[in-house]
């Protein structure tokens, strides 16, 4: 497997612009995870799903953002619309099923610059 | 609930020097627990891991040993290399709990 893979690696837009980052999971893996990482705020954990439904978005920071799961290998974090705080490195993980209690694993990232 | 709280950085450390970065963790049930690192500009990726007290993980010369009476997870090298440098992350999983619960990680600098 390739592991999680994010895209873009990297993405720059403007104030107000709309963004979409999107995440292909681990086949077989059943928890995706969304994260954002700023110097100030740490690791965060934005919203997760499992079996592709969300279980906890209360990380979300605000109606602007919304992430969906609409199968098994895909996902998306949206933010619109976006604005200079959201720049931030956007990760995604997933993990295999809970009763393996093992760990998750990460893609590269998503470094966004909004300006 | 779970948690995890690791020393707070950052660390600096003369090339060939021993490393230690401090872990302790609370949590209810029985625990696995993890060591991420994340190399600059790059994702977390698994370090080393236990999954019951007493088990000891080990890689690129780094270890940890899962100390169930004292509730602590450290991280250990005898001799750090300036590749070495990065930011490491202390984690535990719990079979009652999805999340993976994190501690606030520990910038490493070491000098050539």
């Amino acid at each position: 497997d390739a592991g999680v893979i994010q895209s873009p690696r990297h993405e720059v837009t403007e104030m107000g612009q709309e963004v979409t980052l999107r995440c292909k999971p681990i086949s077989g893996h059943d928890y995706l995870f969304w994260y954002r990482q700023t110097m100030m705020r740490g690791l965060e954990l934005l919203i997760y799903f499992n079996n592709n439904v969300p279980i906890d978005d209360s990380g979300m920071p605000e109606d602007r953002f919304s992430a969906k799961m609409p199968n098994a290998s895909f996902s998306t974090l949206k933010i619109q619309p976006s604005e200079p705080r959201d720049s931030a490195v956007y990760f995604c993980a997933s993990r295999p099923p809970r009763a393996m209690n093992t760990e998750a694993f990460f893609g590269q990232g998503t470094r966004l610059t909004v300006v | 609930g779970n948690s995890v709280t690791q020393m707070e950085g950052p660390v600096t450390l003369s090339e060939e020097a021993f490393l230690t970065i401090n872990c302790t963790y609370t949590a209810t049930g029985y625990p696995s627990l993890f060591w991420y690192v994340q190399y600059p500009g790059e994702g977390l990726q698994l370090l080393l891991k236990a999954t019951k007290a007493d088990d000891k993980g080990s890689n690129k010369g780094f270890e940890a040993t899962y100390r169930k009476e004292t509730t602590s997870f450290h991280l250990e090298k005898g001799s750090v290399q300036v590749s070495d440098s990065a930011v490491y992350f202390c984690a535990l999983t719990d079979l009652r709990d999805d999340k993976i619960i994190f501690g606030k990680g520990t910038r490493l600098h070491i000098l050539p």
